[in-house]
């Protein structure tokens, strides 16, 4: 089993549509949470942390689920600049970190 | 702030050759680094960790010998491709860690052809 699974995609909805994606991990001692975007042959870039309390930033919301081992990420009135490449990032320890395989997002007009 | 700067952003040579990629970064010190290999429709695997002054420390199945990382400064890591082949063309991406959080370079594409 992978340390972190993550929703494969890709998922292609239309502009304005909500979408959301969830992450499990499988350490319990995994100490912080992310969400990285990355575009196609860019480096990857941080979306937003993740904390058990959930937070949000404009339309997008992360919440952390430490009982059941899973993070999520959800898009409110998706655009087509959305279309990206979405990684789930754990950290097990200062100097673990590990990357979900990526769900793939395109929005369509 | 938190600026990491890798070079060259691509690079084509021929199988057997070598390539040195640099990871620099240029507002904060780094006492460590990450290097990581990232093949088509894949996410990032990590394949070391590079600490200042000592030795790296690589993931299971990278072999140390062909991937040669040297990191003489808070602010410098190289990690050098040595006798490349073609199924070591990949996008290769460094990272370090700041007050910002984990921060990417901008990335290698490697093609050896």
């Amino acid at each position: 089993r992978k340390e972190v699974e993550q929703d494969p995609g890709p998922f292609n909805v239309p502009e304005g549509a909500t979408v959301a994606f969830n992450c499990t991990y499988s350490n319990s001692a995994s100490q912080s949470f992310f969400w990285y975007r990355q575009d196609c042959r860019k480096e990857p870039k941080l979306l937003m942390s993740v904390y058990s309390s959930g937070n949000e930033d404009g339309r997008f919301t992360a919440q952390l689920n430490r009982a059941s081992q899973y993070i999520s990420l959800l898009i409110r009135d998706s655009k087509l600049s959305d279309s990206a490449t979405y990684l789930c990032v754990v950290y097990s320890s200062a100097s673990k970190i590990i990357f979900g395989s990526g769900t793939r997002l395109s929005i369509r007009p | 702030g938190a600026v990491v700067s890798q070079h060259p952003s691509w690079v084509i040579c021929k199988s057997g050759t070598s390539v040195k990629i640099e990871c620099r970064s240029l507002d904060f010190q780094a006492t460590t680094m990450f290097w990581y290999r990232q093949f088509p429709k894949q996410s990032l695997m990590l394949m070391a960790t590079s600490n200042e002054g000592s030795k790296a420390t690589y993931e299971q199945g990278v072999e140390k010998d062909k991937f040669l990382i040297n990191h003489a400064s808070l602010t410098l890591s190289t990690l050098t491709v040595t006798s490349a082949h073609p199924e070591d063309s990949s996008f290769y991406i460094c990272s370090a860690s700041s007050w910002a959080g984990y921060t990417f370079g901008s990335g290698t594409r490697l093609t050896v052809v």
